[in-house]
């Protein structure tokens, strides 16, 4: 049963500390995506890669947000430092990316609490 | 710029009962793709049922089907037969191949299934 997954799934931290999240996309796929959602603004893209390459960081404060793909097999989301604004649930989604459209799976999400 | 609406922040229906969820959507292309997930209080994002805008005939998954009406920019969602296990947040969701298939997604529709 192939499915996303992220680590950790909660994390609860001061401002001021970095966070990292983990994903592992489902193997095969080629494309990763990053969202965040929160009540205010509701589900939100972040950054994606297609083949490992960012291809849009546009939706990430790049002053704090980082987005990488060290390998296949895993993306991370880093945050440093950390502010309670950042509070979210972020979810990291994976495709196959053989066409446009492509149906995303998503991982549980990692629940940040930023005190 | 896509987007999308979903009007019914939030709907209850009787189990058994059928009950249809509202999105409406924004675009000036012409090949694109819509999406219904769903979100139940394990905050797991699941796929519901996709569409492909080329596609004159609508998407049906089991007790799950759409309205796709393309000149109105209209894609609702029918659950026939609700069961209790369909309550979750329901969001809307649209992407395009110009867009690098990200997700643009619907504040959301809060669906209670009650006994």
């Amino acid at each position: 049963d192939a499915r996303v997954t992220q680590t950790p799934r909660d994390k609860v931290t001061e401002m001021g500390q970095e966070v990292t999240m983990r994903c592992q996309p489902i193997l095969g796929h080629n494309t990763v995506f990053w969202y965040r959602q929160t009540m205010m603004q509701g589900l939100e893209l972040l950054a994606y890669f297609r083949n490992r390459a960012p291809l849009d960081d546009s939706g990430m404060p790049k002053d704090r947000f980082s987005a990488e793909m060290p390998d296949a097999t895993l993306a991370t989301l880093k945050i440093q430092p950390s502010e309670p604004r950042d509070s979210a649930v972020y979810f990291c989604a994976s495709g196959s990316g053989l066409a446009g459209g492509d149906t995303q799976y998503f991982g549980p999400g990692t629940r940040l609490t930023v005190l | 710029a896509q987007t999308v609406t979903q009007s019914q922040p939030e709907m209850s229906v009787q189990e058994a009962e059928t009950v249809t969820l509202s999105c409406t959507y924004d675009t000036s292309e012409s090949n694109y793709y819509l999406f219904w997930y769903k979100q139940p209080p394990s905050r797991q994002m699941i796929l519901v049922i996709r569409q492909e805008a080329y596609k004159q005939q609508n998407a049906t998954e089991n007790r799950f089907s759409v309205n796709f009406q393309k000149a109105a920019k209209s894609f609702s969602l029918k659950i026939s037969d609700s069961q209790l296990g369909d309550t979750a947040m329901y969001f809307c969701a649209f992407s395009s191949e110009t867009s690098g298939s990200r997700l643009t997604f619907g504040e959301g529709t809060q669906l209670t299934v009650n006994p």
